[in-house]
């Protein structure tokens, strides 16, 4: 079957790391791809992976590692604004997403 | 416009009337999606056009209804609403090369009483 697993919600400190997972099952998985999503709003795209590795776009960087079925997203020197929720979405053989509940990340000062 | 346009913005609607989401993009994206978003769920896919002219059922088609008469038009239908339609509909599009990524609109919140 398809699916996608990602903790539900999580806390951190305003200034620091934090890592949020993600593990996948998904029929002829062609992408994993992370977006942002701020109460209220629309996904915006943050990331993707095809290949195994880390990928690093600023303050943001985005791991997968395909025989494993496992992604994470990390963020680095947090700001207030990154409180927002993360959605992690495999690609299938169809071109098709699958979507993560999305993990609620919460900043503290 | 730059991007994915929606309306109306937010709808109340009563059980039983017909409804049609409006999505423009102005991208030339071939391919249009759209998704419902409930609390607790990840999106789930309502209906999806890979090119004008084309449509797909997605994994929550029951109650929907879709057409792609050109590349930038996709508007999602419910014919009959019922409550269980109650929702953050978003539509989104994406081109057929490279990394395909999906672009959302910002999104319908639709409330059938």
């Amino acid at each position: 079957g398809q699916n996608i697993d990602q903790p539900t919600e999580m806390t951190a400190t305003e200034g620091a790391i934090v890592q949020i997972n993600c593990t996948y099952q998904t029929s002829g998985f062609n992408g994993l791809f992370w977006y942002q999503q701020h109460a209220g709003e629309a996904p915006t795209f943050l990331s993707y992976n095809v290949l195994d590795g880390l990928e690093e776009k600023g303050r943001f960087s985005s791991f997968l590692s395909r025989s494993k079925g496992y992604s994470y997203l990390l963020l680095k020197e947090l700001q207030m604004k990154d409180s927002a929720s993360y959605l992690c979405a495999s690609r299938d053989s169809n071109y098709q997403l699958i979507w993560g509940a999305g993990t609620k990340l919460i900043i503290k000062p | 416009i730059a991007g994915i346009t929606q309306a109306p913005t937010s709808q109340i609607l009563a059980a039983g009337r017909r409804m049609t989401l409006r999505c423009t993009q102005d991208m030339r994206h071939n391919a249009m999606y759209w998704y419902r978003q409930d609390l607790g769920l990840g999106l789930r896919l309502i209906h999806y056009s890979n090119t004008a002219g084309t449509t797909g059922k997605g994994e929550v088609p029951d109650g929907y209804s879709v057409s792609r008469a050109n590349t930038d038009d996709f508007p999602l239908t419910l014919a009959s609403a019922v409550p269980s339609q109650t929702s953050v509909y978003f539509c989104a599009s994406s081109g057929l090369a490279g990394s395909n990524t999906q672009y959302f609109g910002p999104g319908t919140r639709l409330t059938v009483l």
